[in-house]
């Protein structure tokens, strides 16, 4: 168990569906992230949220809509997939103290497996 | 982020120290060394850190050369649960981007 929690823990949807990825933590994390990790690679960033401002975006296509609606919970939205998305979405968080330094460990959910069909 | 660089794969017996190096030689002032492990089907846990110093806790240590530009992880007593990808990362402390390079996959043999 982690106390990263994400859901669904999979998820099939077909290429002109809108679904969306959940993440909670209550750890009192103030980032929170987003990767994606296909078979045998490393995760790959794809989004950063600090204080419930997107502060990193690495150029995700647009067809992949991140949501910080508060500090406990982080969203994907996922419009318009096309099979090579196909992967599994990692969900993270970390504290951040307010004007601190950014040096402290992530936290990992177990990750949403996702299949686009 | 400095890149990092580990061998692709290692093999270790089980109940014997298992070493993982990571070569760092690009690493800033104002960046750590972290390393984290992924067990299959899971996301990844984090294991240790350290800027300069050598570090332990219950899970392992970490020895960090002089000149900061490789480290070592150590698992003192590996067992078959130790078998894992195992990331080493160098992370500012400036900013949010972690990066993940290629890992290490550590084989536990029985």
């Amino acid at each position: 168990d982690t106390e990263v929690t994400q859901t669904p823990k999979h998820l099939v949807m077909g290429m002109t569906n809108k679904k969306s990825l959940k993440c909670e933590q209550h750890m009192g994390h103030r980032a929170m992230y987003w990767y994606k990790q296909k078979a045998k690679k490393p995760p790959e960033l794809m989004f950063v949220y600090s204080y419930e401002k997107l502060s990193i975006n690495e150029s995700v296509p647009s067809r992949f809509s991140p949501e910080c609606p508060n500090s406990s919970l982080l969203n994907l939205h996922l419009h318009a997939l096309q099979p090579e998305d196909s992967a599994l979405y990692l969900c993270a968080s970390s504290q951040r103290p307010r004007g601190g330094s950014y040096n402290s460990p992530l936290h990992f959910g177990n990750g949403t497996r996702l299949t686009v069909t | 982020d400095a890149k990092t660089t580990q061998p692709p794969s290692m093999d270790c017996a089980e109940g014997r120290a298992a070493n993982l190096p990571c070569n760092h030689s690009t690493i800033s002032g104002n960046e750590y060394v972290y390393w984290y492990r992924q067990i299959h089907s899971q996301g990844p846990q984090y294991i240790i850190h350290g800027l300069k110093n050598n570090e332990t806790n219950e899970m392992a240590s970490l020895i960090i050369t002089e000149d900061r530009k490789s480290s070592t992880l150590i698992l003192p007593h590996a067992t078959l649960r130790d078998t894992a990808v195992y990331y080493c990362i160098a992370v500012s402390n400036r900013d949010d981007k972690i990066i993940f390079g290629k890992g290490t996959r550590l084989h536990i043999l029985p």
